[in-house]
């Protein structure tokens, strides 16, 4: 099966600018995360998705980013206005309903705020 | 909340060293425990995974065990190759509704030949 989709692949922006990221997941696939990786940490939730519905969105700094999927499918997760602090890796993951099949993550979108 | 905690690296070792990463987590609930692994320049890969108590998940020649009494998932591989320097992730799956991942902070594996 395809795995996970995600773009641009890289991203450099100023700060106080404006950021889309995309992620399409894998056919099927209910359960959509973001997760932000600070260099040198781990993963951290921002938001997650079942179908076009927030599961959980009590990590995401909600004043600068928003996230939607619209469809139940591909999702948008945008900053404005970045903060250099927002420099990190943003990766997208899916899951069938619950996770218990496992999570498959994209290659994520790696962002320099300058 | 939920959490994982894992050894901090960088672990430097020679190739066909014995290999171990400690990875430790929250008792809450029953969880699924994995192990993920990041090579240098790629996304998150699954190395492995247990699901329940006593459950050994292995890949790849390596190996950890669900360890319930001592919240414990610990990563091994018997005789480590160059190409196993990574960095490697703990984490645990949720037991509500939102069953989201909690990662570990990494450990930085370096295998010199």
């Amino acid at each position: 099966e395809a795995g996970v989709a995600q773009s641009p692949r890289y991203k450099i922006i100023e700060k106080r600018q404006s950021v889309a990221f995309w992620c399409n997941p894998i056919s099927g696939h209910a359960t959509l995360y973001w997760y932000q990786q600070i260099l040198g940490q781990g993963p951290k939730l921002l938001i997650q998705f079942q179908n076009n519905g927030v599961v959980d969105d009590s990590q995401l700094p909600k004043d600068r980013f928003s996230a939607e999927r619209l469809k139940g499918v591909d999702s948008t997760l945008k900053i404005q206005p970045a903060k250099l602090e927002d420099s990190a890796v943003y990766l997208c993951a899916s899951a069938r309903e619950g996770g218990s099949y496992g999570y498959t993550f994209g290659s994520g979108t790696r962002l320099t705020v300058v | 909340g939920n959490s994982v905690t894992q050894m901090e690296g960088p672990v430097t070792l020679s190739e066909e060293a014995f290999l171990t990463i400690n990875c430790t987590y929250t008792a809450t609930g029953y969880p699924s425990l994995f192990w993920y692994v990041q090579y240098p320049g790629e996304g998150l890969q699954l190395l492995l995974k247990a699901t329940k108590a006593d459950d050994k998940g292995s890949n790849k020649g390596f190996e950890a065990t669900y360890r319930k009494e001592t919240t414990s998932f610990h990563l091994e591989k018997g005789s480590v190759q160059v190409s196993d320097s990574a960095v490697y992730f703990c984490a645990r799956s949720g037991t509500a509704a939102g069953n989201k991942l909690t990662f570990g902070g990494g450990t930085r594996v370096l295998v010199k030949p």
